[in-house]
């Protein structure tokens, strides 16, 4: 089966702290992976994708993820957290032409 | 407008009632797509539709019934709902299937009553 786990529901860090979001994934072809970023009351908007060309991806807002083939992992940071960056997290990876499968998310609190 | 937009934002409605949700996106895109989000869950891929045609329904009960007329407009038809139905349904576009990333509306939150 293919499909994608977030490691931790639920991640608080102070404002200038280091952000890590955890995501791995499971796939028997080489995977097409993306962060998607909620914010209350509003859809998915995308940070950030990888498609093979080089595995460390810049997204938008200071975040980037790393894909590491042997960890099946593509976890996102962000050096310094931000008040603003207070949102749920998605990880998602596309299983075929038609299907995307997501993670269940994880809300990222950041204390002042 | 811009990007992908979704109405009504918010929809409250009965057991018998008959009502649609109506997506539309901007962005010149060949794929449209509905997800239902509910809390403590993954969101769920409900519909695809490619070049106007459906093209992945996964197993979702009847009394959900999607449209998609042209490229650029989606709709989801609703009748004789369960209160399990509420959730916030996501409307989707992308450039084609494969590995383009999909821009998302903000969403229609329903309360079945």
């Amino acid at each position: 089966a293919q499909s994608v786990t977030q490691l931790g529901s639920h991640v608080s860090v102070s404002e200038g702290a280091l952000v890590l979001l955890r995501c791995n994934y499971s796939s028997s072809v080489p995977p097409y992976l993306f962060w998607y970023v909620q914010y209350p009351n509003q859809g998915l908007q995308l940070l950030l994708k990888y498609t093979s060309a080089a595995t460390l991806v810049k997204g938008i807002n200071g975040f980037e993820a790393e894909f590491k083939k042997s960890e099946t992992s593509f976890h996102l940071t962000k050096p310094s957290a931000h008040m603003s960056d207070a949102a749920e997290y998605f990880c998602a990876v596309r299983l075929n032409n038609n299907d995307m499968r997501f993670g269940a998310g994880t809300r990222l609190t950041v204390k002042p | 407008e811009t990007g992908v937009t979704q109405t009504p934002r918010h929809l409250v409605m009965g057991m018998t009632n008959k009502k649609s949700l109506k997506c539309e996106q901007h962005l010149g895109h060949n794929a449209m797509y509905w997800y239902k989000q509910s809390a403590k869950k993954p969101l769920e891929l409900m519909f695809v539709y490619s070049l106007e045609e459906r093209v992945e329904n996964n197993s979702v009960p009847s009394r959900f019934s999607p449209e998609c007329p042209n490229s650029s407009h989606l709709f989801l038809h609703l009748h004789t709902l369960q209160p399990e139905d509420s959730a916030l349904y996501l409307c989707a576009s992308s450039q084609g299937t494969g590995h383009y990333e999909q821009y998302f509306g903000p969403g229609t939150r329903l309360t079945v009553t």
